[in-house]
């Protein structure tokens, strides 16, 4: 089954304990990204990877790190968390970004990963 | 960059009731796509529709891309069409989101 699954799916934490959540792909997508919802924001997006070793930051990167070193994963480390950093996070993905046309650009998301930092 | 405005930020109906979300955006685009997000939180792509029109059982979506809007129609609505819809606009290397439109589906 074509998936984009996240690791842990809910998790509390205390401020300054390292954590990384996990996102994971089986469709050989090359676009992932990682975004954060809070309500009345939206969603917004942390960081994203153009393919492998290709990441680059989104509207609020602060307090977060990715890598991407194989394509199939696009782990989101918070090195020291803080309360502000309790969300909702989503990973998404998609098999192209600049194609234009559904079949490559539609972003599918993983189940989400709700995040409480105490 | 592009805005993207919801409308209406709230919609109660009935079991049956037909409704229509908007989606305003405040420049071109060739990348829009309308998303549902359940009860539980689960982000669901519903359609890719950057023009034109498309059809999914009871959901329908179009866009107007030369009057920069998009519109998502649900026909027969059912509780479990309840949750919020999201549209969203690809700027560059990201998408624009919209604050969505939460809907509920009373029996």
């Amino acid at each position: 089954e074509a998936q984009v699954t996240q690791n842990p799916r809910y998790l509390i934490t205390v401020t300054g304990k390292k954590l990384t959540v996990t996102c994971s792909q089986n469709m050989n997508h090359e676009y992932m990204s990682w975004y954060r919802q809070d309500p009345g924001l939206g969603l917004r997006q942390i960081y994203y990877s153009m393919n492998v070793e290709v990441t680059d930051k989104g509207d609020v990167p602060e307090g977060y790190k990715v890598s991407r070193k194989e394509k199939r994963n696009f782990p989101l480390i918070l090195e020291s968390p803080s309360p502000n950093q309790t969300s909702l996070y989503f990973c998404a993905s998609s098999l192209l970004w600049t194609s234009g046309r559904a079949s490559t650009d539609t972003q599918y998301f993983g189940p989400g990963t709700r995040l409480t930092v105490l | 960059g592009i805005q993207v405005e919801q409308s209406p930020p709230d919609l109660i109906l009935q079991e049956g009731a037909n409704s229509t979300l908007r989606c305003n955006f405040s420049d071109s685009v060739n990348n829009l796509q309308w998303f549902h997000q359940n009860p539980w939180g689960q982000l669901i792509n519903l359609f890719y529709i950057p023009s034109g029109t498309k059809q999914n059982g009871r959901l329908s979506a179009t866009t107007v891309a030369t009057e920069r809007y998009s519109l998502l129609y649900i026909s027969s609505s059912q509780t479990t069409d309840s949750g919020v819809y999201f549209c969203a606009v690809k700027d560059n290397r990201k998408l624009i989101w919209g604050l969505g439109t939460s809907l509920a589906v009373n029996p």
